[in-house]
């Protein structure tokens, strides 16, 4: 059964500051990885989708790199602004069409 | 914009009272699906539809129903609402394997719902 872990469970930078999400899972079988952003009472919004053959995908200050033979993803924000903060959830499908999700990260990027 | 829509945003029903949420897709997905958000967690998969074909979770409990009457809309009843079923409800498409391409998962705003 696949399981998907997220460290830290809560982070807080000063704003500017370069910062990474760690994201790991038990199964390398995947087929792709979701990284998402949660704000507070809201819907999940997709940030960035890497496939099993991929290695990483950009947008913008956003960078997100999978090694699936180690059962790992990053997600690296860069120079961060007071309007990163939310809760960043990681994902992964597997054989089926259906998601694992991890437990989020709370990143607090403070002024 | 494409987008994939819940109506309402928040409901309130009384304990016991069923009540529908309802979901629509301008994205033309084969696949849509209902998650259970409960505070500070994961979202929980209740179940999916791949076109009409209908996939339940197997901890889902049965007081979770879901209808899919066209590729736009999908509705959730919950049959006799407890305490423990307040909770954030989120609906999501994609397009599904076999259309190939990335199979990207696109999440509505959500439902909150209340039980009194």
């Amino acid at each position: 059964k696949q399981e998907v872990t997220q460290i830290p469970a809560a982070l807080s930078v000063p704003e500017g500051e370069n910062l990474v999400l760690n994201c790991s899972f038990t199964d390398s079988a995947i087929y792709n990885l979701q990284w998402f952003r949660q704000d507070p009472g809201k819907g999940l919004t997709s940030l960035l989708l890497i496939q099993s053959s991929q290695r990483e995908q950009t947008s913008g200050r956003l960078n997100a790199s999978l090694d699936k033979s180690s059962g790992r993803s990053t997600l690296y924000i860069a120079a961060s602004q007071p309007g990163d903060s939310a809760t960043y959830l990681c994902a992964v499908m597997g054989g089926s069409e259906k998601l694992v999700f991890g437990k989020g990260t709370k990143l607090t990027v403070n002024p | 914009d494409a987008m994939v829509i819940q109506n309402p945003r928040y409901q309130v029903t009384q304990f016991g009272k069923p009540v529908t949420l309802s979901c629509s897709q301008t994205l033309n997905h084969n696949v849509m699906y209902w998650y259970q958000q409960k505070s500070s967690q994961a979202p929980k998969l209740l179940f999916h539809y791949y076109d009409k074909d209908f996939n339940n979770e197997a901890d889902t409990p049965d007081n979770f129903q879901s209808r899919r009457p066209n590729t736009s809309f999908c509705f959730l009843d919950i049959r006799s609402p407890g305490l423990g079923d307040a909770a954030m409800y989120l609906c999501a498409t994609s397009r599904g394997k076999n259309s190939g391409g990335h199979n990207e998962q696109f999440f509505g705003p959500g439902t909150r719902l209340t039980v009194l």
